[in-house]
């Protein structure tokens, strides 16, 4: 059974720094690994589809990496802003096929102003 | 990508009563997928819903408590039945997204207090 894990679970920081969430995951026969947002409250947004094939993908000021082998990936937020913050979610596969996803339990993030 | 509409966006309700969720799509999708998300916690999928058939149910989660409805290929239900403040959670509906890559789409969510 698949299972995720986010490191760490809260972090707080000040506006402008740099800084690395964590994933991993116990089953590295996934094709896909996605990073969400969820502001409180709120539904899910998508940030980030890393496919199986891919190693890393870039948005904006976000960078998410993937190694399948090691079973991690990291979601990288560049220059953080008071409008980062917000609960950080990796999610995989569950299993063969379109099974939904597995989440870890998310880092929830606060950058001071 | 993918848009999905789901109502209510929040409910308080009575314990004992039962309350339904839905959730329409604005493209065809085979399956739709019922997530809960209590209090503090992460997302744990409750099933998955696929047109023409019964439900599937994770460990856990039984069709008296939470039917499901799958009437055609971009809109689905959940019903919460004789709930508890136990229940009181976040329900979200989501999608598998060609246009994302098969990534996961999701609704924005029912927050559900049971009192």
């Amino acid at each position: 059974k698949q299972e995720v894990t986010q490191i760490p679970a809260a972090l707080s920081v000040p506006e402008g720094e740099n800084l690395v969430l964590n994933c991993s995951f116990t089953d590295s026969a996934i094709y896909n690994l996605q990073w969400f947002r969820q502001d409180p409250g709120k539904g899910l947004t998508s940030l980030l589809l890393i496919q199986s094939s891919q190693r890393e993908q870039t948005s904006g000021r976000l960078n998410a990496s993937l190694d399948k082998s090691s079973g991690r990936s990291t979601l990288y937020i560049a220059a953080s802003q008071p409008g980062d913050s917000a609960t950080y979610l990796c999610a995989v596969p569950s299993g063969g096929g379109a099974d939904g996803l597995t989440f870890g339990k998310g880092t929830h993030l606060i950058i001071q102003p | 990508s993918a848009v999905i509409s789901q109502k209510p966006s929040r409910d308080i309700c009575q314990r004992g009563t039962s309350l339904t969720i839905q959730c329409q799509v604005d493209s065809q999708v085979t399956m739709m997928f019922w997530y809960r998300q209590q209090p503090g916690q992460s997302l744990t999928l409750i099933a998955t819903a696929n047109q023409g058939s019964e439900a599937t149910y994770e460990s856990g989660f039984v069709i008296d408590k939470f039917p499901i409805s799958r009437p055609n290929l971009t809109f689905s239900t959940l019903t919460v039945s004789n709930m508890s403040p136990e229940d009181s959670s976040i329900y979200l509906c989501s999608v598998e997204d060609p246009a994302l890559g098969y990534g996961y789409t999701f609704g924005s969510g029912t927050r559900l207090t049971v009192v």
